[in-house]
């Protein structure tokens, strides 16, 4: 398997633009998870989903963030419009309970957004 | 409120080394733990977990980790340090709702 997928893995954009970042869980697994890794918060969960459907978004910074998972293999999470304090490394994850306790998550590489 | 606390923002050992990673935890009911770690530049990676059971888990790398319930830890160690273990290691706890609560991460610095 090819692990999670995540595009673009590096975005320069400027303040005000939009921003879309992607994610493709690993295949047969049925939760995915945004998170953002900043050095001063550490890494916050922003919003998951079970069998596509979010389930918490509390972790969602404001209005400013969406986040959609039209099918079980694809995800996404737009920042409209984007401000500098969005700088960060988002990262996707994916798992799956399976018919046994297997509760890690698996993480993909992160897309690395820069806001100027 | 669940939460997950790794005391140590560093660790400096030298390779060869016994190296311990601490972690402390306050959840309600049983406890589900995992360790991840980061390399530069990449994605968190699954190391070990524990879910129930023996308290002495043994994952990748050649890491282990302890639970004692009653210390509410789960520190992660390694007999023999390398340098190739230098990275970042999160300490994390699953909720019933498969929500991972992390720590705020303790560097690794394995030295020559």
């Amino acid at each position: 398997d090819a692990g999670v997928i995540q595009s673009p893995r590096h975005e320069v954009t400027e303040m005000g633009q939009e921003v879309t970042l992607r994610c493709k869980p690993i295949s047969g697994h049925d939760y995915l998870f945004w998170y953002r890794q900043t050095m001063m918060r550490g890494l916050e969960l922003l919003i998951y989903f079970n069998n596509n459907v979010p389930i918490d978004d509390s972790g969602m910074p404001e209005d400013r963030f969406s986040a959609k998972m039209p099918n079980a293999s694809f995800s996404t999470l737009k920042i409209q419009p984007s401000e500098p304090r969005d700088s960060a490394v988002y990262f996707c994850a994916s798992s799956s309970f399976g018919t046994g306790p297997s509760y890690e998550q698996y993480f993909g590489p992160g897309t690395r957004l820069t806001v100027t | 409120a669940q939460s997950v606390a790794q005391p140590e923002d560093q660790v400096n050992v030298a390779e060869g080394n016994p190296l311990t990673v601490k972690c402390t935890y306050s959840v309600s009911g049983n406890p589900y733990l995992f360790w991840y770690v980061q390399y530069p530049n990449r994605g968190l990676q699954f190391l070990l977990k524990y879910i129930t059971g023996d308290n002495l888990v043994k994952g990748s790398y050649g890491f282990e980790a302890e639970f004692n319930k009653s210390q509410t830890s789960f520190h992660l160690k390694k007999p023999s340090a390398l340098v190739s273990d230098s990275a970042l290691y999160f300490c994390a706890a699953r909720n019933a709702g498969n929500m991972l609560t992390f720590g705020g991460g303790t560097r690794l610095m394995v030295k020559p």
